[in-house]
């Protein structure tokens, strides 16, 4: 599966968007964009995910660009509990099942 | 959304102590759980693919004979750590999809958080 690349660490006003980058510039046509966030001490939870098109759901939406190179989530409004370690991986459908987790960015909400 | 619970949520045990840890999938049925392992400060990492009525895939260097898993029924697998030692306390998570080859996300347990001392 493709490898991501992702900033370590971002910082967000409560309120406003927080927009997370992902690189993921070796994708292959059939593989999928899935984002997780993981809240400390908890498992991951699933946010969303997308293949060509941009995909909106009621936690987040996904931008993902045309060339499939890189991606984008968007909360439209932070809150203090989105602080989190966000995770872009992605996968091939019908392929491998598992996930490869890389470092993640660490999403930090400040009031 | 789909829900993953896990049980217990926490364990501290002596070491060589052998613990089991449950993984099941509440609201539909999983032919295929992965099991995880999370050190403090560091990302997930795979340990087997556990699939229904059949053997575990175990990623390189985990070890199948200390790491055992059973995937009796659609909605559990476990996880029983045999001879369980300081080295082995961690945070152990697990997962579980619907169906296969389609695109259907891992839904995540709570993890569970085991002390070995």
């Amino acid at each position: 599966d493709a490898k991501t690349t992702q900033p370590p660490s971002m910082d967000c006003a409560e309120g406003r968007a927080a927009n997370l980058p992902c690189n993921h510039s070796t994708i292959s046509g059939n593989e999928y964009v899935y984002w997780y966030r993981q809240i400390h001490s908890q498992g991951p939870q699933y946010i969303i995910h997308g293949l060509k098109n941009n995909e909106t759901n009621e936690m987040a939406s996904l931008i993902i660009t045309e060339d499939r190179k890189s991606s984008t989530l968007i909360l439209p409004h932070a809150t203090l509990r989105d602080t989190a370690v966000y995770y872009c991986i992605v996968r091939v459908q019908g392929g491998s099942e598992k996930l490869v987790f890389g470092k993640g960015t660490k999403l930090t909400v400040n009031p | 959304g789909a829900v993953v619970s896990q049980h217990p949520s926490r364990v501290i045990c002596k070491s060589g102590t052998s613990v089991k840890i449950e993984c099941r999938s509440l609201d539909f049925q999983a032919t295929t759980m992965f099991w995880y392992r999370q050190f403090p400060k560091q990302s997930l990492m795979l340990m087997a693919t556990s699939n229904e009525g059949s053997k575990a895939t175990y990623e390189q260097g985990v070890e199948k004979d200390k790491f055992l898993i059973n995937h009796a029924s659609l909605t559990l697998s476990t996880l029983t750590v045999t001879s369980a030692h300081p080295e082995d306390s961690s945070f152990y998570i697990c997962s579980a999809r619907m169906g296969r080859g389609n695109s259907q996300p891992q839904h995540f347990g709570d993890g569970t958080r085991l002390s070995i001392l």
